[in-house]
């Protein structure tokens, strides 16, 4: 079985710190996803990716950088923290079509 | 832009207990409707999925989907304290750029022994 690995699992960062979450998936899939989810909100989705070097980006991008450099991973940086931002980043891959999802276990951040 | 609306936010029942959740969704022309479940400190697991009108049936959970009225519902028969997670529904379309699945808010489901 296939597994999806993200790193760090807890992140914590001062206010205007760029930060840098990473995710690693062995399924060959080819779509990756990132998406963050806060208390009341949902999962909102931030970029995906369909094959390496490509991204599109969701309904939360700004704010955001996304790197798709390999087939296995995706790397997603906030590029100017917020404070008291608290939230969970969820990594996700897909064989594509309408497939499901594999969901990472999450990096939840706290930027003080 | 899809919207999916879930309700009840929460929702507690004795072990048991038939459960029923539901999910209204604005885009008629989403091509799949999937159920996710997510248990604290983990991501959401995929649980069961329905693309066409009608009902699909898969041990304890039972999906209905009916398009015209833009509505879908869970139920979970036999409600195990094991159960008890967040529910997520997830609405899909696949196009060019590839598949995106949109999700709702959630339902809180608590199963008490």
């Amino acid at each position: 079985g296939g597994i999806i690995t993200q790193t760090p699992k807890f992140l914590i960062g001062q206010e205007g710190q760029k930060l840098t979450l990473k995710c690693q998936q062995n399924f060959n899939h080819d779509t990756m996803y990132w998406y963050r989810q806060d208390s009341g909100k949902g999962l909102r989705l931030i970029y995906y990716s369909i094959t390496e070097n490509d991204l599109q980006k969701g309904d939360l991008s700004e704010g955001y950088d996304a790197s798709r450099e390999k087939k296995s991973s995706f790397s997603l940086t906030v590029t100017s923290a917020q404070k008291n931002e608290m939230a969970v980043f969820l990594c996700a891959s897909s064989q594509g079509g309408n497939s499901d999802y594999t969901f990472g276990s999450g990096t939840r951040l706290l930027v003080i | 832009q899809e919207k999916v609306q879930q309700s009840p936010e929460s929702l507690i029942v004795p072990e048991g207990a038939m459960v029923s959740l539901n999910c209204s969704f604005s885009d008629s022309a989403s091509q799949s409707i999937w159920w996710y479940q997510q248990h604290p400190g983990k991501g959401p697991k995929a649980l069961i999925s329905i693309f066409s009108n009608g009902n699909k049936k898969e041990g304890r959970l039972t999906v209905y989907l009916n398009r015209a009225s833009l509505h879908v519902s869970l139920h979970i028969k036999d409600s195990q304290p094991s159960d008890s997670a967040v529910y997520l529904c997830a609405v899909g379309r696949y196009g060019s750029s590839g598949n995106k699945l949109i999700f709702g808010i959630g339902t809180l489901l608590s199963v008490k022994p």
